[in-house]
């Protein structure tokens, strides 16, 4: 089983509706990210949270809130989406020292239309 | 200020060529890491390589090699003899002390790697 799942894989939703995304891992790391993947721009952090009680904004928080349920669950909300919001979303752990290398999930294609 | 800059948005080969894909960072940090990921066509991220900032010493895999240099803030990535599967796209990224370690990716250098 995949140390770093999430749900849903793709998703097609319409402008103005809110959509979550959800991320788990068994790796039993404290440290999550969520991170969005556009052409020529890269990986862009969105949020991250050190650990259940820590939650901080990356580069591009605005448009996105995030929860951390548990040590192994940290979810992304769109609270309304927009069609600029359409890409490739990523979780990722790592280690409590965060040195070491992130462990990404399969990602979540997701299209506003 | 915390930042990645790879060049190369595309690079183009022929198998067996041997290619080199440029990073440039830019940290304040004395203490900091610097990594390598690769993307194939599935999209998954695979992990290659980590490199602390105290460590200068080049590595080699296989055919894979990486060129750390603190003087030019260089993290150059080279695969000798490519190979079509070698095709994807090949992040570098900077994790530093400020901030907690969290980590800022380059834009990423497709490879391409014909036949």
């Amino acid at each position: 089983d995949a140390d770093v799942t999430q749900t849903p894989r793709n998703r097609i939703t319409k402008t103005g509706k809110r959509i979550m995304l959800e991320c788990s891992q068994t790796k039993g790391h404290d440290r999550m990210y969520w991170y969005r993947q556009d052409p020529g721009l890269g990986l862009r952090l969105i949020y991250y949270s050190f650990d259940v009680k820590d939650i901080n904004k990356g580069e591009i928080s605005d448009g996105y809130s995030v929860s951390r349920q548990a040590q192994a669950k940290f979810s992304l909300s769109l609270e309304s989406a927009i069609p600029n919001q359409t890409a490739l979303y990523f979780c990722a752990t790592s280690d409590l020292a965060g040195v070491n290398e992130q462990f990404f999930g399969p990602g979540t294609r997701l299209t506003v239309l | 200020a915390q930042k990645v800059t790879q060049a190369q948005t595309e690079i183009s080969v022929v198998e067996k060529e041997d290619v080199t894909l440029d990073c440039v960072y830019e940290t304040r940090d004395t203490t900091y890491y610097l990594f390598w990921y690769k993307q194939p066509p599935s999209g998954e991220l695979v992990f290659l390589i980590r490199r602390n900032s105290f460590d200068e010493q080049n590595e080699i895999s296989g055919r894979y090699s990486w060129n750390f240099q603190k003087s030019t803030s260089s993290f150059n990535f080279t695969i000798t003899a490519s190979q079509v599967v070698d095709s994807a796209v090949y992040f570098c990224a900077l994790s530093q002390n400020t901030g907690g370690f969290k980590t800022i990716f380059g834009a990423g250098t497709r490879l391409f790697v014909k036949a």
